[in-house]
């Protein structure tokens, strides 16, 4: 089993719907991060946490310690919100523990 | 603006021919990193550096090779590459103050590596 387990592996859905990734991990962690990756190109940080919430623009991501789970949300979603997004966990003082991915598609 | 920038952006290198992939950053930041990304797959960490300290991982191959001459540079080589080393390798940076918990990693646009 990993120890980091993103769900859905993929997924799609029409323009301006909400969409909601989620991230468990089994593992202690310092922070947790979410990324976004478009096809082909480097990766960019979204989000990194170590409690509650945050908020940039449409993308909402939340994180429950207790229940080792997080959630990546995205409000009225847009064909170029279409990637991977990718959560990872910071073990101890520097590693990053990546969940396989989830491919997000947003149809017009 | 403050970056991470890796050259080149595509590598074409034939078997057993050594490669060097480049990585800079004008963030100042203290670490840096090296992962290798195959297709489908999450990147793995091959090694990082904190400030001059090295940084291996254990199962990364004895192919792969890293120097970093300055807080600015960083670069992966790759001694002789396999078949199986054809990947995406991005290359991270980011600060940490005495050891403790690392901040925010900061990725490249990445090099595509491809071997003939």
């Amino acid at each position: 089993k990993n120890e980091v387990e993103q769900s859905p592996q993929n997924l799609t859905a029409q323009e301006g719907e909400f969409i909601t990734i989620n991230c468990s991990y089994s593992v202690g962690i310092s922070a947790l991060h979410w990324l976004q990756q478009h096809p082909g190109g480097g990766i960019v940080s979204l989000f990194m946490l170590s409690s509650g919430k945050k908020k940039h623009g449409r993308l909402i991501a939340t994180i429950n310690i207790q229940e080792k789970h997080s959630s990546l949300h995205i409000t009225a979603s847009h064909p170029r919100d279409s990637a991977v997004y990718i959560c990872a966990v910071t073990q101890g003082a520097q590693k990053l523990v990546f969940g396989q991915g989830t491919r997000l598609t947003i149809n017009p | 603006d403050a970056m991470v920038i890796q050259n080149p952006r595509y590598q074409v290198t034939q078997f057993g021919k050594p490669v060097t992939l480049s990585c800079s950053q004008t963030l100042n930041h203290n670490v840096m990193y090296w992962y290798q990304q195959k297709s489908s797959q999450a990147p793995k960490l091959l090694f990082h550096y904190y400030d001059k300290d090295f940084n291996n991982e254990a199962d990364t191959p004895d192919n792969f090779q890293s120097r970093r001459p300055n807080t600015s540079f960083c670069f992966l080589d790759i001694r002789s590459p396999g078949l199986g080393d054809a990947a995406m390798y991005l290359c991270a940076t980011s600060s940490s103050q005495s050891g403790l918990a690392y901040n925010e990693q900061f990725f490249g646009p990445g090099t595509r590596l491809t071997v003939l």
